[in-house]
């Protein structure tokens, strides 16, 4: 029982260079959710989905790209990385159209923009 | 728009004794869902407890309570018996019950607990 994987686990890229997270869930979610955690700012929002072929912006979605062409994957893409983007990136997925469902959570990717 | 605003940085608290971790929300509908997720040291979000804005009952899990005041918009989460593997960040999150489903979370604070 999977649950929620992020692929890759740690990255570290030159300023320019792009690349993208992938984030796969084995729970039939329809919603899935992409965070940035820094220290001091909790997890901050990029961009999620409601569904698939469906995305949406969320609270810091500048200079992220993400695509949701499988129900159960969640791709999110740096074009050009900066130092900037240096963080820990959480994929997220949960149930659709309930409040009280709660999210289930990848183990995180480091990246470092060097 | 939506926010959570948890403004405890860090707290301490001593083994056994309980513990009230603040969270307060901003919303503008009607129905919406609160969140609580334990991040330890290893990195991963554990989820402990949801409370929904109709729920007439303040939310428990073991030893996990939550105080929700609706009319403040706040959902404290309080430990009781506190015990060294609670040491973590908690985070409080909340999910409006509109169309765009948003869960947002707050800046979170770092739990210790000493012997």
């Amino acid at each position: 029982n999977a649950g929620v994987t992020q692929t890759p686990k740690f990255r570290v890229l030159k300023t320019g260079q792009s690349m993208t997270l992938l984030c796969a869930q084995d729970m039939n979610h329809e919603y899935m959710y992409w965070y940035r955690q820094d220290p001091g700012m909790g997890l901050r929002l990029i961009h999620y989905s409601v569904g698939e072929g469906t995305t949406a912006k969320g609270e810091v979605p500048d200079g992220y790209n993400v695509s949701r062409l499988k129900k159960q994957n969640f791709l999110l893409g740096l074009e050009s990385a900066a130092p900037s983007q240096t963080s820990v990136y959480f994929c997220a997925s949960s149930h659709a159209r309930s409040e009280n469902t709660e999210a289930f959570f990848g183990q995180g990717t480091r990246l470092t923009v060097v | 728009a939506q926010k959570i605003t948890q403004t405890q940085p860090g707290m301490f608290v001593q083994e056994k004794e309980a513990v009230t971790l603040d969270c307060t929300y901003d919303t503008s509908d009607p129905s919406y869902g609160l969140f609580w997720y334990k991040q330890p040291s290893s990195g991963e979000m554990i989820f402990l407890i949801y409370q929904g804005s109709y729920d007439q009952q303040n939310a428990t899990e073991g030893r996990y309570s939550l105080n929700f005041q609706k009319a403040r918009k706040s959902a404290n989460l309080v430990i009781s018996a506190s015990q060294l593997g609670d040491s973590a960040m908690y985070f409080c999150a909340m999910r409006g019950a509109d169309n765009t489903d948003k869960l947002i979370f707050g800046t979170g604070t770092r739990l210790q607990v000493f012997p």
